[in-house]
């Protein structure tokens, strides 16, 4: 089985526009969690989704948004960057509620 | 204070050497994850559990539940295994298991 792919790897964008990142979880996987890692906040929830519903939400401003498709597929937003947007996005996916498998990231940069 | 505590946060081992890797607590857990995040960023789930031992290879992770602390230990270390270990709790927050984590603990194997 291919495992979660997240697209792009790598993204540099200026204070005060969006971007949307994309995540494709492992087939058969139902549930879609994301995270934000920074140097100094380490590691923190984001949102879940399951099927097509947002099932929890992170501590985080309105600016950042997510969906998911009848395919399982997800993709979050960020809307009126600012720089301390700047971070590895890392999408997990998961067939039961605890066990989750990574994807490789996605690294945004903003300037 | 944080809910998860890893220690130490950087750690420098010889090739062969046996590591540990402490985790504690102080939330009610549903089970605790072991991760490791290469340079790269990808992150590769190591071990759930939610009690006792469990053994993987050269890795090892253990868990109180009464303690409230897990450890990991990697036995004949190597400069591969070079990388940093998060700590992962499910705890149970507004009606759903959401993932708490620990800041990681930077490990280096010296050849």
């Amino acid at each position: 089985k291919a495992g979660v792919t997240q697209t792009p790897r790598y993204l540099i964008k200026t204070r005060g526009q969006q971007v949307t990142l994309s995540c494709s979880p492992i087939s058969g996987h139902r549930s879609v969690s994301w995270y934000q890692q920074t140097p100094g906040q380490g590691l923190q929830f984001l949102f879940e989704y399951f099927s097509e519903t947002q099932r929890n939400k992170g501590n985080f401003p309105g600016r950042f948004s997510g969906r998911q498709f009848s395919n399982s597929r997800s993709e979050m937003n960020v809307s009126t960057l600012e720089l301390g947007d700047s971070a590895l996005y890392l999408c997990a996916s998961s067939l039961t509620s605890y066990e989750q498998y990574f994807g490789p990231g996605t690294r945004l940069t903003v300037t | 204070k944080n809910e998860v505590e890893q220690s130490p946060q950087n750690l420098t081992a010889q090739e062969g050497e046996f590591i540990t890797i402490n985790c504690s607590y102080s939330v009610g857990i549903s089970a605790l994850h072991w991760l490791q995040q290469h340079p790269g960023g990808g992150i590769v789930s190591l071990f759930m559990l939610s009690s006792g031992k469990k053994k993987h290879g050269r890795l090892i992770a253990t868990i109180n539940i009464q303690e409230k602390h897990s450890s990991l230990h990697i036995t004949a270390s190597h400069p591969r295994d070079s990388a940093v270990y998060i700590c992962a709790v499910s705890a149970w927050r507004d009606n759903t298991d959401k993932l708490i984590f620990g800041t990681g603990t930077r490990l280096q194997v010296f050849p």
